[in-house]
């Protein structure tokens, strides 16, 4: 089966711009997760969606961060506008789960690599 | 709240050496573990997973680890390693069994040499 699929790979921008990023999931999972991986460190979630409902946004920076999953399917994430500490590697991942059910695996998807100069 | 430390940041080891992933985990509350394996620009793989039951648990390419409650350790360990094991590992942590909703470590860079 199709893995997580997500788009571009690489992406390179000026302070200041704006930058989306795409993420399309397994077929059929109900939970996508966003996470934002810095240099050096863990994966940190950003926001977790079920179909197209926010369940976790907490660690979002709502203030120039926003992620929709307007049909339940793909989702975007977008940074507006980017500052220097905003590169990493963002990460979308995918499960089956849906709320209040066992789940057992979250598929990753390669990742988009975020430079901000 | 929940965290995870990795012990060891990078971990040099010999080919067909044994290895041992230091993981340590804080949490008020039951927790379920993952260690989860990323090679070079590729995405997080889960290697295996603790969610009840025993406490040694096997995974994926000769990987186990130990669930220790009272130490509150959950070390990878592998007998013998081969170059492909060459990657970053981390180790992660969730309040359910939602393994996409974890608090992750900062990870341990495992580098086999021949």
């Amino acid at each position: 089966e199709a893995g997580v699929a997500q788009s571009p790979r690489y992406k390179i921008i000026e302070k200041r711009q704006s930058v989306a990023f795409w993420c399309n999931p397994i077929s059929g999972h109900a939970t996508l997760y966003w996470y934002q991986q810095i240099l050096g460190q863990g994966p940190k979630l950003l926001i977790q969606f079920q179909n197209n409902g926010v369940v976790d946004d907490s660690q979002l920076p709502k203030d120039r961060f926003s992620a929709e999953r307007l049909k339940g399917v793909d989702s975007t994430l977008k940074i507006q506008p980017a500052k220097l500490e905003d590169s990493a590697v963002y990460l979308c991942a995918s499960s089956l789960a849906d709320r209040g059910a066992l789940n057992t695996e979250a598929f990753f998807g390669q990742g988009t690599r975020l430079t901000v100069v | 709240a929940q965290s995870v430390t990795q012990l060891d940041s990078q971990v040099p080891v010999f080919e067909e050496a044994p290895v041992e992933l230091r993981c340590n985990y804080s949490s008020s509350v039951s927790v379920y573990l993952f260690w989860y394996v990323q090679y070079p620009n590729q995405g997080l793989q889960l290697l295996l997973k603790y969610l009840s039951g025993s406490t040694l648990v096997k995974g994926i390419n000769g990987f186990e680890a130990e669930f220790n409650k009272s130490q509150t350790s959950f070390h990878l360990r592998k007998p013998s390693v081969h170059i492909s094991d060459t990657a970053e590992y981390f180790c992660a942590v969730s309040f359910n069994t939602n393994a996409g909703k974890s608090t992750f470590g900062d990870g341990t860079t495992l580098t086999v040499k021949p």
